[in-house]
């Protein structure tokens, strides 16, 4: 079974932009799940998307936003992107007979120059 | 406020020797309890997880124990190789939220 995948890998973005990140789940996962990765901050929850619908939140402003679509693929957009948000955005899907277990995909890099 | 904290943020051992890194939660609500492994330009790797109604789980080399006195919870790595080189978060997930909140990592580094 394939894990999960996520595109791009590597993104460079000037401040101001706005940026598209793709994920796509294990098959038969229905819950993805975003994280922001910083050295400063660690591993920090951006939300949770379940059947379409944002299930949870974290503490992040609203340029941080996100979707699923009917096939479980998710995206998480930002807007007016700041310095700061150069980070790994990580993926994660859950679901089937170990519903709880969040598997993570690779990543994307995004560095804001 | 909701924290889950590793004890040392890096670790060094001789290969073959076992490895025991700890995490300490907060939250006395926390049900269920995620190892993670890390590796240079990867995204994280399930290792073991563990549920609040249980005190000790087994996998291939590896062992999580949980003392939900003390809000404790350790990895315990037997026969270290080079190969577990990485960092390693605890993660605590409340049951159907979706929402994993992690400790900030443990750099093990293996020594040959």
């Amino acid at each position: 079974k394939a894990g999960v995948t996520q595109t791009p890998r590597y993104l460079i973005k000037t401040r101001g932009q706005q940026v598209t990140l793709s994920c796509s789940p294990i098959s038969g996962h229905r819950s993805v799940s975003w994280y922001q990765q910083t050295p400063g901050q660690g591993l920090q929850f951006l939300f949770e998307y379940f059947s379409e619908t944002q299930r949870n939140k974290g503490n992040f402003p609203g340029r941080f936003s996100g979707r699923q679509f009917s096939n479980s693929r998710s995206e998480m957009n930002v807007s007016t992107l700041e310095l700061g948000d150069s980070a790994l955005y990580l993926c994660a899907s859950s679901g089937g007979a170990a519903r709880d277990t969040q598997y993570f995909g690779p990543g994307t890099r995004l560095t804001v120059l | 406020g909701e924290s889950v904290g590793l004890h040392l943020p890096t670790l060094s051992v001789q290969e073959g020797d076992n490895s025991i890194i700890n995490c300490a939660y907060s939250n006395s609500a926390s049900d269920y309890f995620i190892w993670y492994k890390q590796e240079s330009g990867k995204g994280p790797q399930f290792i073991i997880d563990i549920r609040s109604n249980m005190d000790k789980r087994q996998g291939q080399r590896v062992t999580v124990l949980l003392n939900k006195t003390v809000k404790h919870l350790s990895l315990q790595i037997a026969a270290t190789q080079p190969g577990d080189s990485a960092v390693y978060f605890c993660a605590e997930n409340r049951t159907l939220t979706g929402k994993l909140i992690f400790g900030q990592g443990t750099t093990l580094q293996v020594k040959p």
